[in-house]
C-alpha cells in the first residue's frame, strides 16, 4: 500500500524568502507519480507540480520546484521568494502510473504554510 | 476552458436523509474522481469513474455510491447520512487514465453538513 507522510504541521516563512515543505513516501510499485496541490481556505485543491518517478530531472514550475530523492523516497517542495498569497494547507500526493492503474491518488496529511509579510 | 464545476456548493441534511452531489468534468475528460476531506481523516479517496464505468473504489460503506453519464458529468449519492459524513466533498477530472502528464483538475467542492 502506498504511504505519504508530511511531517510539517505548520510553517512560518517570510514573505520573499525560499521555504521548504517536506514530503516522504512509501511505495513497492515501480512507476508512480508524485503531486503536490495546494489549497487555500476556499477548498478548491490547486495543481501545482508533477514528477514522475522515471524523470531524470527536478520539475520546476515557476516559483515551485519539486526535489526529488528516489533513494530517499522524498519528494519535497520548494517555493521560491514567498508571497502572502501562498499561505494555505499544501498536500503531497502520489498516483500509481501503470497498468491503467487509474488516477485514485494517496494524500499526506497536509502542511499549514503562513508567509509574513 | 472552463474548470471543473460541482453543486451544490454548501447543503445542510439531517441524519438519515440521502444527499446527491453533482461534478461536472472539463470539456474533453473522461475520468472524474471523488474525495473526501475531513479535519480527522484528511483526504481519502471514494471512487473513480471513467466512460462510464467505476474503475476504483475507496474503503467506504455502501451507503457512498456514485455514477457517471454519458457526457462524463458524475454524480455521487450518500444514502442514511450519519453526522460523520459532514466534510468537502471534492471532484477532480483528468482527460484518460494515470499516465505521464495527466494532471487531475479539482472543483471548488461540495461542503455538506450532517445534522
Amino acid at each position: 500500500a502506498q504511504k505519504i507522510t508530511q511531517t510539517q504541521p505548520g510553517m512560518f516563512v517570510q514573505e520573499k524568502e525560499a521555504v521548504t515543505l517536506d514530503c516522504t513516501y512509501d511505495t513497492s510499485d515501480p512507476s508512480y507519480g508524485l503531486f503536490w496541490y495546494k489549497q487555500p481556505s476556499s477548498g478548491e485543491m490547486i495543481f501545482l507540480i508533477y514528477q514522475g518517478s522515471y524523470d531524470q530531472q527536478n520539475a520546476t514550475e515557476g516559483r515551485y520546484s519539486l526535489n526529488f530523492q528516489k533513494a530517499r523516497k522524498s519528494a519535497n517542495l520548494v517555493i521560491s521568494a514567498s508571497q502572502l498569497g501562498d499561505s494555505a494547507m499544501y498536500f503531497c500526493a502520489m498516483r500509481d502510473q501503470w497498468n491503467n492503474a487509474g488516477n485514485m491518488l494517496t494524500f499526506g496529511g497536509g502542511t499549514r504554510l503562513m508567509v509574513k509579510p | 476552458k472552463a474548470g471543473v464545476t460541482q453543486t451544490p456548493r454548501y447543503l445542510i441534511k439531517t441524519r438519515g436523509q440521502q444527499v446527491t452531489l453533482s461534478c461536472s468534468p472539463i470539456s474533453g475528460h473522461r475520468s472524474v474522481s471523488w474525495y473526501q476531506q475531513t479535519p480527522g481523516q484528511g483526504l481519502q479517496f471514494l471512487f473513480e469513474y471513467f466512460s462510464e464505468t467505476q474503475r476504483n473504489k475507496g474503503n467506504f460503506p455502501g451507503r457512498f455510491s456514485g455514477r457517471q453519464f454519458s457526457n462524463s458529468r458524475s454524480e455521487m449519492n450518500v444514502s442514511t447520512l450519519e453526522l460523520g459524513d459532514s466534510a468537502l466533498y471534492l471532484c477532480a477530472s483528468s482527460w484518460g487514465l494515470a499516465g505521464v502528464g495527466n494532471e487531475q483538475f479539482f472543483g471548488p467542492g461540495t461542503r455538506l453538513t450532517v445534522l
